[in-house]
């Protein structure tokens, strides 16, 4: 299917185990981007990626792993998970500087 | 300190009227600023943008309103409908810091019929 996904949609895992979330977009974007979705901060940026092997801290990477050694994969890995990273998490993916973003579906993890 | 604030959480408007959701920002190295929709259980999605040169930008039913001076902008959706029920994010870059967004909280839109 052409667009942006995201699996699994749905995680449940324990503390201290390791998580990977995948992002697959079909566009060719070159830019790609995991944001996570909490009540009261909105959208917040983890990391991106400008193409493959480009990649870039944002706004709260801490805890968080990326890699992108193809231009339509962005994983997102949570070497050890704590319970603050619970959350919603979104890819998102784009042209470049201007252009619109377009966002997956989410992923709800929850960190017991 | 959120560079991107949406004050209000929640709003609640009914079928036919005017919907005006406002959002304030501290950065003035912003220069292009968005608007995203999103249901429950989906991304957001793109809905109406504005440049920094410009102090209004009209789709259909969908107004962006930007006032530099103020710091702030706001989208006016006439006449609100049941189904534009959401939650909307205002967005800002910087076009010169490079291809980043920054949200605000988001504003919970109710339209009752």
């Amino acid at each position: 299917d052409a667009g942006i996904t995201q699996s699994p949609r749905y995680k449940i895992t324990e503390t201290g185990r390791q998580v990977t979330l995948m992002c697959h977009q079909t566009w060719s974007h070159s830019y790609m981007f995991w944001y996570r979705q909490d009540l009261g901060h909105g959208l917040r940026l983890i990391y991106y990626s400008a193409a493959a092997d480009i990649t870039d801290k944002g706004e709260v990477p801490d805890g968080y792993v990326v890699s992108r050694s193809k231009t339509e994969n962005f994983p997102l890995t949570l070497e050890s998970a704590t319970r603050s990273q619970t959350s919603v998490y979104f890819c998102a993916s784009n042209w470049g500087l201007g252009e619109t973003q377009y966002f997956g579906p989410g992923t709800r993890l929850l960190v017991l | 300190d959120q560079q991107v604030k949406q004050n209000s959480p929640s709003l609640s408007v009914q079928e036919g009227r005017i919907s005006i959701l406002n959002c304030d920002y501290t950065n003035s190295m912003f220069d292009y600023f968005l608007w995203y929709k999103k249901y429950p259980a989906e991304g957001p999605t793109f809905l109406i943008s504005i440049s920094s040169i410009k102090d209004k930008n009209e789709d259909g039913r969908f107004t962006v309103f930007l006032n530099k001076s103020a710091k702030h902008l706001s989208l006016h959706i006439v006449p609100s409908q049941p189904g534009d029920s959401a939650v909307y994010f205002c967005a800002a870059s910087d076009n010169n810091a490079g291809n980043m967004l920054t949200f605000g909280g988001g504003t919970r839109l109710m339209v009752k019929p």
